[in-house]
């Protein structure tokens, strides 16, 4: 079975400021990861994922996440946030061999301070 | 449309009642999920089709919940009986993959359902 946690429900910054929203997860089996970002009143959609190859991903809105294998985590970066990123942010695995079955963590709610 | 349709997007029903919730996923997109999302919890898998193969219903957390998806398109969640524990945010998502795992899912907005 496999497991996301993300451990902060909360994170607030001020704008401009780096953030980190951290997931961790748990499985047997080897995993695909995600982040999904859900902004007000809409649906969640794609901020970037990790197949294979560089553990370093980019995605959209200049985020970027990194695997790390061994920590088994896929934290999520921003060096400079706007208010425009104030939104709830999933981290979701998916195993190699199971394409129903993608797990979410609980979400990450990120407020932005002007 | 473009996108995942889900309707109706808002439902208050009375406890007891049954309710039918509706999902029209992107054209041609084979794969179809349901999730729920209660407040401060992160989103519960329910079920999964994947064109005519049987569905995952793994997730459905009582007999109350069940599911179906016409002409391999439109799905429909329904709920009977419903009770408080319910009320939730019902999201359907679509992917144009077929069965491998690692796509991207695309979400609709949601049914809110509040049972009262």
């Amino acid at each position: 079975a496999q497991s996301v946690t993300q451990l902060d429900s909360q994170v607030p910054v001020f704008e401009e400021a780096p953030v980190e929203l951290r997931c961790n997860y748990s499985s047997s089996v080897s995993v695909y990861l995600f982040w999904y970002v859900q902004y007000p009143n809409q649906g969640l959609q794609l901020l970037l994922k990790y197949l294979s190859g560089s553990t370093l991903v980019k995605g959209i809105n200049g985020f970027e996440a990194e695997f790390n294998k061994s920590q088994t985590s896929f934290h999520l970066r921003k060096p400079s946030v706007h208010i425009s990123d104030t939104a709830e942010y999933f981290c979701a695995v998916n195993p190699y061999s199971s394409a129903s079955k993608i797990i979410f963590g609980s979400g990450t709610r990120l407020s932005i301070r002007p | 449309g473009a996108g995942v349709s889900q309707s109706p997007s808002n439902k208050v029903t009375e406890k007891g009642k049954d309710v039918e919730l509706r999902c029209d996923p992107i054209s041609g997109h084979t794969a179809l999920y349901w999730y729920r999302q209660s407040l401060g919890q992160g989103l519960e898998f329910l079920i999964y089709f994947q064109g005519n193969s049987a569905p995952d219903k793994s997730g459905l957390p009582s007999d109350r919940f069940s599911a179906e998806r016409t002409g391999g398109s439109v799905s429909t969640l329904t709920i009977q009986r419903t009770q408080q524990e319910d009320s939730a945010v019902y999201l359907c998502a679509s992917s144009p993959h077929r069965g491998a795992s690692g796509n991207t899912i695309y979400f609709g907005e949601g049914s809110w359902l509040t049972v009262v």
